[in-house]
């Protein structure tokens, strides 16, 4: 079965420092693909990036970057130059297509979060 | 504008009573899903739907049940039969192919009396 893992409970980060969480996945899959979502204290989730195992690029969006590391199954989110506004939860997520059956299934597969605190 | 509505943003159950947690949704998307939240942990798939009149269980669907008659609606029912059904739940919805983001509403926390 399909497993994604944060390590890190929770962050601080200095306003105007970059920060990395980490993500890493567990698949037998060989095609998959990967998300990061911020949920603040509002309760909702916030789509932030993308990265398909296909993809040659890291994904990029804005302030985001996604370091997709294929052989070591992990996909960090690097946060640059982080803002009062970027203290949230952070879920990193798999996309999973079949189950072990063979079945479709299409279903978003959550890790346990990071929680980062931005620093004034 | 379009989106996914969920209802009410706070409910509370009483011991042996069954409520239903209302999603909407007006993306014209073919899957629907339910996840709960509890603190501290991520979240958790209780069902899904990939199209009308059709949904599968999910990891944690004991206790819950859902039906999915309309395209645009995807109610969850948590059942006297949840004996801990204090989360906070949220509703997402996708196009239903290929690695497309799941778009989410903004929750409903429930919690028993």
């Amino acid at each position: 079965a399909q497993k994604i893992t944060q390590t890190q409970p929770g962050m601080f980060v200095q306003e105007k420092e970059a920060v990395t969480l980490d993500c890493t996945y567990d698949t037998s899959d060989q095609s998959y693909g990967l998300f990061w979502y911020k949920q603040p204290s509002s309760g909702e989730m916030i789509f932030l990036i993308y990265q398909g195992s296909y993809d040659e690029q890291n994904a990029t969006e804005g302030r985001y970057s996604l370091n997709f590391q294929k052989a070591r199954k992990s996909a960090n989110l690097v946060i640059s130059a982080s803002q009062l506004g970027d203290s949230a939860m952070y879920f990193c997520a798999m996309r999973e297509i079949f189950n072990p059956d063979g079945g479709a299934t299409n279903k978003l597969i959550f890790g346990t979060g990071t929680l980062l605190a931005v620093q004034p | 504008d379009g989106g996914i509505t969920q209802s009410p943003k706070y409910l509370f159950r009483k011991e042996g009573q069954n409520v239903t947690l209302s999603c909407e949704q007006n993306l014209n998307h073919d899957a629907m899903y339910w996840y709960r939240q509890d603190p501290g942990q991520g979240l958790r798939l209780i069902y899904y739907s990939q199209i009308v009149n059709d949904f599968q269980k999910g990891d944690i669907a004991e206790g819950y049940s859902v039906s999915r008659e309309k395209k645009e609606s995807f109610p969850l029912t948590v059942t006297s039969a949840q004996k801990n059904p204090t989360a906070f739940y949220l509703c997402a919805s996708s196009t239903g192919t290929g690695y497309e983001k799941l778009f989410f509403g903004s929750g409903t926390q429930l919690s028993v009396l």
